[in-house]
């Protein structure tokens, strides 16, 4: 199974400013996903990361607030930019593993994110 | 789209049998994935169902009706440390481009009593 590293794994900020929170692979992958988790909520695709072109986002999350890259088949990055209160969640990375007919979605720890 | 239906709470006690419903409206369905996660920590993989019947793993076993959009995770000698939030998720059909997407429902919380 796939080993997924986040950073940081948690973080206080402060309203209007941006993070990026990593995330990195041990093995190489065609899929990659970012979910969010808002408290007492269930999971909600952001986007596809794309190696190699754009990322494909869901509806309600655009490039300009989500920005994300996908440099290699292992690694991928998130930006909250310009951030508030309502963007307070769990950012979660997750892969996606092909096995036989169907495939297992592998998360990451998820990066806490509080904004003030 | 799909849309996606759990009761939001269970309660069972220790030892014994719980099987948590999954219902879905979707416009299409390559497979149906279960879930688990423990407070503050990331969802783990349970199981994953893309033909009907039923699937057993260990303690949880998992069911899918195709034609009756409906899913259920069985938990059988139920332990303290089953308490946590069971997720179903679907994945979207390949035919529409977003085959590995997967829209998640709400969760039901499993409380494990004494």
């Amino acid at each position: 199974s796939a080993v997924i590293s986040q950073k940081p794994s948690r973080d206080i900020c402060q309203r209007g400013t941006s993070l990026t929170i990593q995330c990195q692979v041990d093995s190489q992958v065609t899929m990659m996903f970012w979910y969010r988790q808002q408290p007492g909520q269930s999971l909600t695709l952001i986007a596809t990361a794309n190696q190699g072109s754009e990322a494909t986002y869901e509806s309600g999350f655009v490039i300009d607030k989500f920005p994300i890259s996908r440099p290699n088949l292992t690694f991928s990055t998130l930006t909250v930019s310009n951030m508030s209160p309502e963007d307070s969640s769990i950012y979660l990375c997750s892969v996606l593993q092909e096995r036989g007919i169907g495939g297992e979605l592998f998360f990451g720890e998820g990066s806490r994110l509080t904004v003030l | 789209g799909q849309n996606i239906d759990q009761p939001t709470e269970m309660t069972a006690t220790e030892g014994a049998i719980v099987q948590i419903n999954c219902t879905y409206q979707t416009s299409g369905f390559n497979g149906l994935f279960w879930y688990q996660q423990h407070a503050g920590e990331a969802p783990t993989f349970l199981s994953y169902n893309v033909l009907d019947g039923l699937e057993e793993k260990g303690r949880f076993s998992s069911f899918l009706s195709r034609s009756k959009g409906y899913s259920y995770l069985l938990l059988k000698e139920l332990q303290m440390k089953d308490s946590a939030s069971y997720l179903c998720a679907v994945r979207d059909p390949i035919l529409t481009g977003g085959g590995n997407k997967l829209t998640f429902g709400t969760g039901t919380q499993l409380k494990v009593e004494l």
